[in-house]
């Protein structure tokens, strides 16, 4: 069964703190991404990745660096949280382009 | 920038009836169509793809597409209370996945 699973669903972190938030996928996709969503904002996204230690900026990656070390895991970190990144983040796996993506079930942060 | 326009809503249909969800994307690039259900506090999950002009069936939903007029539509036949949700619209070209903020749906029992 497919399944792509993120490390933390309710995270409470201080402005300033460093910030992981990881993803794994079991389905061998080559394709990873991180989303976040956010009310009036929809799904935006952040990077992406297509194969092992490559890495695409999406729509707004300021803020955000990720790592693809291994296949099957996705990291999104933020060097310096802000409040301002106080979101639901979503990862996403895809078998190749123009495939359906599979999401976890999501990381919601809160920055104080 | 590419976008994506769904109309937010809450749309509201008697169960039973027919929803009709609607979707215009701006990049003529895109390829394939994607709609995901959401529930609230869930993530997406798929409900059906499109690649070709003209109507694609699955079950109680139908996907409609129009490059031309770079439209797609998501009509759910015999609505159910448990259709309930948010649907989004993504377009894709190559790797890629652009989404509109989606519209709410609430079937009526």
């Amino acid at each position: 069964d497919v399944k792509v699973t993120q490390s933390s669903r309710y995270l409470v972190k201080r402005t300033g703190e460093k910030v992981f938030l990881e993803c794994v996928q079991d389905m061998d996709h080559e394709n990873m991404f991180w989303y976040r969503q956010d009310p009036g904002l929809g799904l935006r996204l952040i990077y992406f990745s297509y194969d092992v230690k490559m890495k695409e900026k999406g729509d707004i990656p300021e803020g955000y660096s990720v790592s693809r070390e291994k296949k099957e895991r996705f990291s999104l970190i933020l060097e310096s949280a802000s409040t301002n990144q106080t979101s639901m983040y979503l990862c996403a796996s895809a078998p190749g382009a123009k495939r359906e993506l599979f999401f976890g079930e999501g990381s919601r942060l809160t920055v104080l | 920038q590419k976008e994506v326009e769904q109309n937010s809503g809450p749309l509201s249909v008697p169960e039973g009836a027919i929803a009709s969800l609607n979707c215009t994307y701006s990049d003529r690039g895109s390829q394939s169509f994607f709609w995901y259900r959401q529930y609230s506090g869930k993530s997406p999950e798929l409900i059906m793809f499109i690649y070709s002009n003209g109507d694609k069936e699955d079950g109680r939903f139908t996907a409609q597409l129009n490059k031309a007029s770079q439209y797609v539509s998501l009509l759910i036949r015999d609505s159910q209370p448990s259709d309930s949700a948010t649907y989004l619209c993504a377009p894709n070209t190559g790797n890629q996945f652009y989404f509109g903020t989606g519209t709410s749906l609430t079937v009526i029992p």
